[in-house]
């Protein structure tokens, strides 16, 4: 089947700590990845992508390389701050089944000053 | 930047009764979407939209619910007769297309729905 499964939260972090957060997926095709973020009371946006094998995705100092060997699409971050705190969900679109977006269960990630 | 809007913000409304929940997609794009998410749950896909036809349902999407674009701007999914456990949050998204690289699905903001 498909599948996204990302590592459990709540994630709590002090301000410029390191971020990882950790994606595998199952797909029977060739998906794209994506990250989207959520912020408090706000709807998904976009945080990044990446299209094919070996594609690294960046936006905002967060970055995901796509290893399909692995089946991986870990999200990282080198420095993180407050406002960096969010509920991140891995997702990744089926092109044979109209687009559907499969999502994981979202990481919530807590920044300390 | 263009976005999606999502209208009303927050619903709530009786068990049995039929919810409409709106949409304006981005104006260019060719594609719509609904999702939901129940609380502490995973966004899941309902309902994938084309050329005004569904592109493609979820197990979800029973004959409960329904979607139109019945203008040029608005899309729409409608409860027939809502129930407890269709309370949630409900994202519309739109896509320009759905190749590799301009497929990205743009969010509403999200419509909470709380039946009692």
């Amino acid at each position: 089947g498909n599948s996204v499964t990302q590592m459990e939260g709540p994630v709590t972090l002090s301000e410029e700590a390191f971020l990882t957060i950790n994606c595998t997926y199952t797909a029977t095709g060739y998906p794209s990845l994506f990250w989207y973020v959520q912020y408090p009371g706000e709807g998904l946006q976009l945080l990044l992508k990446a299209t094919k094998a070996d594609d690294k995705g960046s936006n905002k100092g967060f970055e995901a390389t796509y290893r399909k060997e692995t089946t991986s699409f870990h999200l990282e971050k080198g420095s993180v701050q407050v406002s960096d705190s969010a509920v991140y969900f891995c997702a990744l679109v089926l092109y044979n089944q109209g687009g559907k977006l499969i999502f994981g269960q979202g990481t919530e990630l807590s920044v300390k000053p | 930047e263009p976005e999606v809007t999502q209208t009303p913000s927050h619903q709530v409304t009786q068990m049995g009764q039929e919810v409409i929940l709106r949409c304006v997609p981005i104006s260019n794009h060719l594609y719509f979407y609904w999702y939901r998410q129940i609380l502490g749950q995973k966004v899941e896909f309902l309902v994938s939209f084309y050329n005004n036809e569904i592109s493609e349902k979820s197990e979800i999407f029973d004959d409960q619910f329904s979607v139109e674009r019945p203008d040029g701007s608005n899309f729409t999914l409608k409860i027939r007769s809502t129930k407890l456990e269709d309370s949630a949050m409900y994202f519309c998204a739109s896509s320009e297309e759905q190749k590799r690289g301009t497929d990205t699905q743009y969010f509403g903001p999200g419509t909470r729905l709380t039946v009692l």
